[in-house]
């Protein structure tokens, strides 16, 4: 049982450059979160999902777009990034907003 | 911004000594939960709390909800050095799938 993978686990950027982060999960949950964490700021929300084909802007939306084609999979995109977004990247899912599960994080630079 | 807030950032504790985190909100919260992150990891559910004035244990750790549902608190006894990482409330208001992350306390054991 997998659980929540990310991918990839690494990534350096250039600024300016786009990409795209994957987040898969095989519980069967409704509910996906996207959080970046930054020192001393814990887990902000950038983008959430109830549902498949279902978005939503959290606390920090900005400069991130995201989708829920299917509902194991929640993509998180940068389409042109900067070094402010810097950080450690996490998904998580749940069953209607109980016991989150977290995957194991996506380590990103932007230079 | 977050809406939840978390005191103290850092804990620094004798090996065997107890300590409190605690855990703030604005707003009502419809329930509480509670997770730990190791140094390098992801963050892990501990434990959630929905009942106005429930106390959980879990071995040396017990939680707590407030009576009004705005505030929590965990308190560690005899700390070991396991107890070291990050301890994140997360809470979520009635009506609202957002689930927000205080800034976490982080906890350093001196053996």
């Amino acid at each position: 049982n997998a659980g929540v993978t990310q991918t990839p686990k690494f990534r350096v950027l250039k600024t300016g450059q786009s990409m795209t982060l994957l987040c898969a999960q095989d519980m069967n949950h409704e509910y996906m979160y996207w959080y970046r964490q930054d020192p001393g700021m814990g887990l902000r929300l950038i983008h959430y999902s109830v549902g498949e084909g279902t978005t939503a802007k959290g606390e920090v939306p900005d400069g991130y777009n995201v989708s829920r084609l299917k509902k194991q999979n929640f993509l998180l995109g940068l389409e042109s990034a900067a070094p402010s977004q810097t950080s450690v990247y996490f998904c998580a899912s749940s069953l209607q907003g109980v016991e989150a599960f977290f995957g194991q994080g996506t380590r990103l630079t932007v230079v | 911004g977050q809406q939840v807030m978390q005191i103290p950032q850092y804990q620094h504790v004798q090996e065997g000594e107890d300590f409190t985190t605690y855990c703030n909100s604005s707003t009502t919260l419809s329930n509480i939960q509670w997770y730990k992150q190791r140094p390098g990891g992801h963050p892990v559910f501990l434990i959630q709390l929905v009942k106005s004035g429930e106390v959980k244990k879990q071995k040396r750790l017990t939680f707590q909800f407030g009576e009004a549902k705005k505030n929590s608190s965990l308190h560690i006894t005899a700390t070991q050095t396991t107890d070291v990482g990050t301890y994140f409330c997360a809470g979520r208001r009635s009506n609202d799938y957002k689930l927000s992350f205080g800034a976490g306390t982080t906890v350093t054991v001196r053996a």
